[in-house]
């Protein structure tokens, strides 16, 4: 079946560390986008990829990173700078880059710190 | 920037009874809008979405929308409530103009379903 697959679906970060989610789709879609859940606070947009090698800052960029090197991965780098990095993270993706995609969405990572 | 506001960040109705979640947006043209459900530990999956077609949209799970140009709303809509609704329910919203990055989430509303 065709999906978005996220990794790990827990993961606990240490203070200090980087850590990496991993997202992976086989839709063969063309943009991926990666959001922060957090209880009350709805979706926000960290990063977004239109096309291999190329991605965009989203409205919560700062203290991550993310790469594109192929069209079915994009990771998510938590890195240390991010002091508050509690949160659900949700990958998804979209046919094509227009907004009125409908975006499909992996089952997210649950990041903590210890 | 456009921006959608859910009232009610809980929602509780019996079971049986009409669902009401109440969605308002700010755009300065008609946008795109969307309802998506997340059950417990899960990520979204659409249920419906308004792409200027028709003011009625009908989704899955019996679930209706209506936008109202009038009243900038779109509010989610269902006449009777099972067990299996109980979700977190996120109203969304696109610029038709342009622009590729995503979506913008409304901060959801908790669906409660009492027996």
């Amino acid at each position: 079946d065709g999906g978005i697959t996220q990794s790990p679906k827990y993961l606990f970060r240490k203070e200090g560390q980087n850590v990496t989610l991993s997202c992976e789709q086989n839709l063969n879609h063309d943009a991926m986008y990666w959001y922060r859940q957090d209880p009350g606070q709805g979706l926000r947009l960290i990063y977004y990829s239109q096309i291999v090698n190329d991605f965009q800052k989203g409205d919560i960029a700062e203290g991550y990173s993310v790469s594109r090197e192929k069209k079915e991965s994009f990771p998510l780098t938590v890195t240390s700078a991010q002091k508050n990095p509690t949160a659900f993270y949700l990958c998804a993706s979209s046919v094509g880059t227009t907004t009125n995609e409908k975006l499909f969405f992996g089952s997210g990572t649950q990041l903590s710190v210890l | 920037a456009q921006s959608v506001t859910q009232l009610g960040s809980h929602v509780s109705v019996s079971e049986g009874a009409l669902v009401l979640l109440r969605c308002n947006y700010s755009s300065s043209v008609p946008p795109y809008l969307f309802w998506y459900v997340q059950y417990p530990n899960q990520g979204l999956q659409l249920l419906l979405k308004y792409t200027s077609a028709a003011t009625l949209v009908k989704g899955i799970n019996g679930f209706e929308a209506e936008f109202k140009k009038s009243e900038t709303s779109f509010h989610l809509t269902k006449p009777s409530a099972h067990m299996s609704d109980a979700a977190e329910y996120f109203c969304a919203v696109s610029d038709p103009g342009g622009g590729a990055d995503g979506l913008t989430f409304g901060k959801g509303t908790h669906l409660i379903i009492q027996p």
